[in-house]
């Protein structure tokens, strides 16, 4: 069974454009969540989806923004790309709501750079 | 406002020896603390959990210790082993996932 993908694998944008990235699910699961992680930290909490509708929301701006799809399949958009939203991004998923992180499976990432 | 701490950038160990990686936090809410293991151009990849009602969970070569008192946990690894060479990430669940800044294990052979 495929892991969670995410694509693209890597992007570099300039300031003030806006950017779509995405991410498939494990089969079978309806959880996506999206963390960003800058160089030298740890994974910080973005969104999180279940069964198509947001749970969660982390310490983001407004121009942070994330829909996921019939098909569990979710996209987050970052608008007005600013220098510091340079990061990996990173998808999750699970097959339940309330996971207790074990039960949470990341993909690989795409790294944005913003120049 | 961290609220999960990993105060060593970096721990070097010799093959076969043991491995302590530690992680201290800040809410005492934290219902499940978890450790997740960071290969280069991978996510990260789950570990071992333990439940804030534990002190101590055992897998195989992995052992985490939770001290809830001092609000701090422990990973130990034993024996070392290379291919554990990768950065490591503590993690704290109170409805999402709040992690460390990572430590990277390197065991030398």
């Amino acid at each position: 069974d495929a892991g969670v993908t995410q694509s693209p694998t890597h992007l570099i944008k300039t300031r003030g454009q806006q950017v779509t990235l995405r991410c498939s699910p494990i089969s079978g699961h309806k959880s996506v969540s999206w963390y960003q992680q800058v160089l030298g930290q740890g994974p910080q909490f973005i969104f999180q989806y279940y069964e198509k509708e947001e749970r969660g929301r982390g310490n983001f701006p407004d121009r942070f923004s994330a829909r996921q799809f019939p098909n569990y399949s979710s996209e987050l958009n970052v608008n007005a790309l600013l220098l510091g939203d340079s990061a990996l991004y990173l998808c999750a998923s699970s097959l339940v709501r309330q996971s207790v992180g074990n039960e949470q499976f990341f993909g690989p990432g795409t790294r944005l750079t913003v120049l | 406002d961290q609220q999960v701490k990993q105060n060593s950038p970096s721990l070097s160990v010799q093959e076969g020896r043991i491995s302590i990686l530690n992680c201290d936090y800040t809410n005492s809410m934290f219902d499940y603390f978890l450790w997740y293991k960071k290969y280069p151009a991978e996510g990260p990849t789950f570990l071992i959990s333990i439940s804030s009602i534990k002190d101590k969970n055992e897998d195989g070569r992995f052992t985490v210790f939770l001290n809830k008192s001092a609000k701090h946990l422990s990973l130990h690894i034993v024996p070392s082993q290379p291919g554990d060479s990768a950065v490591y990430f503590c993690a704290a669940s109170l409805n999402n996932l709040f992690f460390g800044t990572g430590t990277r294990l390197t065991v030398i052979p």
